[in-house]
């Protein structure tokens, strides 16, 4: 079964802080990961996007890796800042499907001051 | 800003009414997708139209109903509704037809419905 899980579920660190997010999917036969940072009622934006031959990616203080043999990605965050507070979604595409993109329950950070 | 545009932001209904949330996706995009989050929940995808025409369905109640018009907008009906119908309603839009085959989704702000 195609499924994409998060840890943790929250998070709170204090600004300034680095924090590492989990991504874990059984997805198969994979295309691409993806994560996504969504603000308290706001859409998801994209951060980064990996396929399987890359192993880190990043996106200024946002720095993403996969492991394709263990189907697991991080998302890395350096000196957080405030505005880090938000929602991070992962999200695992398969290679074919009409119902092909698997979202995860997403791993809520808060940055404190 | 996405340029994915969808109205209501707001919305507050009673149970078993009807209402329609508008999307108009980025400019040329042909693919629109239909997103579900209740409080404190993942997405749930609902449906996905590919230039007019249904290209994927997920976990979309009977309930509910959606199109997508010639000029590329897409309207999601949800009729005789419930409390558990409020959520968030995200629309996305990408230019690829298939959405894990690299191209990027492009979400709007969401619309938000309250059924009382």
């Amino acid at each position: 079964k195609n499924q994409v899980e998060q840890s943790p579920q929250s998070l709170i660190i204090l600004e300034g802080k680095n924090c590492t997010l989990q991504c874990n999917y059984t997805v198969s036969p994979f295309s691409n990961l993806r994560w996504y940072k969504q603000d308290t009622g706001r859409g998801p934006v994209s951060l980064t996007i990996m396929t399987f031959s890359e192993n880190t990616k990043s996106n200024g203080r946002y720095t993403a890796t996969l492991d394709a043999d263990t189907k697991q990605s991080s998302l890395h965050i350096t000196a957080s800042q405030l505005s880090d507070s938000a929602s991070y979604i992962c999200v695992v595409s398969a290679e074919r499907g009409a119902n092909n993109l698997f979202f995860g329950t997403g791993t809520r950070l808060t940055v404190i001051p | 800003d996405s340029g994915v545009t969808q109205t209501p932001k707001h919305l507050i209904t009673a149970t078993g009414q009807r209402v329609t949330l508008r999307c108009s996706p980025r400019s040329g995009d042909l693919s629109v997708y239909w997103y579900q989050q209740s409080l404190d929940q993942g997405l749930q995808f609902l449906i996905q139209y590919y230039n007019g025409e249904e290209r994927a369905k997920g976990n979309i109640l009977e309930r509910f109903s959606a199109q997508q018009f010639p000029d590329l907008h897409s309207e999601l009906n949800l009729s005789s509704l419930e409390l558990g119908d409020s959520a968030l309603y995200f629309c996305a839009s990408s230019p690829r037809l298939d959405r894990g085959l690299g191209g990027e989704l492009f979400f709007g702000e969401g619309s938000r419905l309250t059924v009382l």
